[in-house]
């Protein structure tokens, strides 16, 4: 199993331009999320899925929509870009229920927005 | 959401256990102790969780005080690799959560050689 995986690793962008996140998983779980972590600090819930067409808010939703069309993907939209999101960004994934307890987590999408 | 307490940093050397702290006084029934690290330039991942009982796994220990309002991740042998950011995290277990992760500033623990 590939885990959880994330593209792009890097990204640049300029102020008011838009991209999508992408994230991926290989093990059917059901529940999935995005986080950002800024510099020195802990990671914020931005949205997450409870299933494929099932999506909630965070913490810190504005500036960003999410789709759940399939249980493998959970792409994150940037619309507008703007500095204050700048930031390291997180896709995890658990299964539902069960005795496992864990969310795995893939290896970021470091954003700059200039 | 309960809060937890940790301190910003802590220092190790290598081969030796470490005893990382956290306190969580307002912890509720419901709440489970769930342990992550984060090694540098990479996601979290997770060490171990509990609710009442002291845990162990291959990865470290967590000891859980009797009251639940402190608990702290043991490992046993530090090794380099284990220079991480621990973060202490309380998830509620009862219905409505979603398994929801609320993280923390964690601690920085730096390990000598």
């Amino acid at each position: 199993n590939a885990g959880v995986t994330q593209t792009p690793k890097f990204r640049i962008l300029k102020i008011g331009q838009s991209m999508t996140l992408q994230c991926a998983q290989d093990m059917n779980h059901n529940y999935m999320y995005w986080y950002r972590q800024d510099p020195g600090m802990g990671l914020k819930l931005i949205y997450y899925s409870v299933g494929a067409g099932i999506t909630d808010k965070g913490e810190v939703p504005n500036g960003y929509n999410v789709s759940r069309s399939t249980t493998e993907d959970f792409p994150l939209r940037l619309e507008l870009a703007a500095p204050s999101q700048t930031s390291v960004y997180f896709c995890a994934s658990r299964e539902a229920g069960g005795q496992v307890d864990e969310q795995f987590f893939g290896p970021g999408t470091r954003l700059t927005v200039l | 959401d309960a809060k937890t307490t940790q301190p910003n940093s802590m220092e190790s050397n290598e081969e030796e256990p470490v005893h990382l702290p956290c306190n969580h006084s307002t912890i509720s029934g419901t709440d489970y102790i769930h342990w992550y690290r984060q090694l540098p330039s990479q996601g979290p991942e997770y060490v171990i969780h509990g609710l009442t009982s002291n845990v162990n796994n291959r990865m470290a220990s967590l000891a859980i005080a009797e009251d639940r309002k402190s608990s702290t991740l043991i490992l046993h042998r530090a090794t380099l690799r284990d220079a991480a950011v621990y973060y202490c995290i309380l998830r509620d277990r009862s219905g409505g959560s979603n398994y929801k992760l609320t993280f923390g500033k964690g601690t920085l623990l730096t390990v000598n050689p």
